[in-house]
């Protein structure tokens, strides 16, 4: 049971390069997330994907891009990172976008130098 | 004033004691959701509550919607309960979370 799972797990970038956070679950869930996690601060929404095909802002979107390629899949595209960007990056799913447990992959650790 | 407040931030404690962790919130909410992140990093959803209690083994979490506040419980602290401990409420739209606690249990 692989859950939701991220890749990669550890990624070091230079000012400017660009990457894509991948996502994928197997839950047969609709609905999937993508937060930022920054020492002190609780989790906070990039973008998310109520169901296929959808996709809107969260709470901080700006510097970022996503796709939701099918149900399975979710990513996350750093355009021109930069080192505010720098954080752990968190991909989550849940049944359907309301009161439902959400599921967390293992994280992503980004750091832009 | 942040929306979702937990307290205390950080807690130290001996095995098998007995562990309380608050969070109060200032929004109207549908549910609150308690989760916890292991100190690899990997996040678990804990309780999703709507009113009264749930318990699950050790832990049990309660909320309080007129008083706006939701406590988690550990009974029996071991020192694998050592985690962070997250609230997060459901409002109109989407998670708000809190801080988190960060609970280290001694041996």
């Amino acid at each position: 049971n692989a859950g939701v799972t991220q890749t990669p797990k550890f990624q070091v970038l230079k000012t400017g390069q660009s990457m894509t956070l991948q996502c994928a679950q197997d839950m047969n869930h609709n609905s999937m997330y993508w937060y930022r996690q920054d020492p002190g601060m609780g989790l906070r929404l990039i973008y998310y994907s109520a169901s296929e095909g959808t996709t809107d802002k969260g709470e901080v979107p700006n510097g970022y891009n996503v796709s939701r390629l099918n149900k399975r899949e979710f990513s996350l595209r750093l355009e021109s990172a930069a080192p505010s960007q720098t954080s752990v990056y968190f991909c989550a799913s849940s049944l359907d976008w309301g009161n439902q447990p959400q599921h967390f992959g293992d994280g992503t650790r980004l750091s832009i130098l | 004033k942040n929306e979702v407040e937990q307290s205390p931030q950080n807690l130290t404690a001996q095995e098998g004691e007995f562990i309380t962790i608050n969070c109060s919130y200032s929004v109207g909410i549908s549910a609150l959701h308690w989760l916890q992140q292991h100190p690899g990093g990997g996040i678990v959803s804990l309780f999703m509550l709507s009113s009264g209690k749930k318990k699950h083994g050790r832990l049990i979490a309660t909320i309080n919607i007129q008083e706006k506040h939701s406590s988690l419980h550990i009974t029996a602290s071991h020192p694998r309960d050592s985690a962070v401990y997250i609230c997060a409420v459901r409002g109109n739209y989407q998670l708000i979370w809190g801080a988190g606690t960060k609970l280290i249990i001694k041996p």
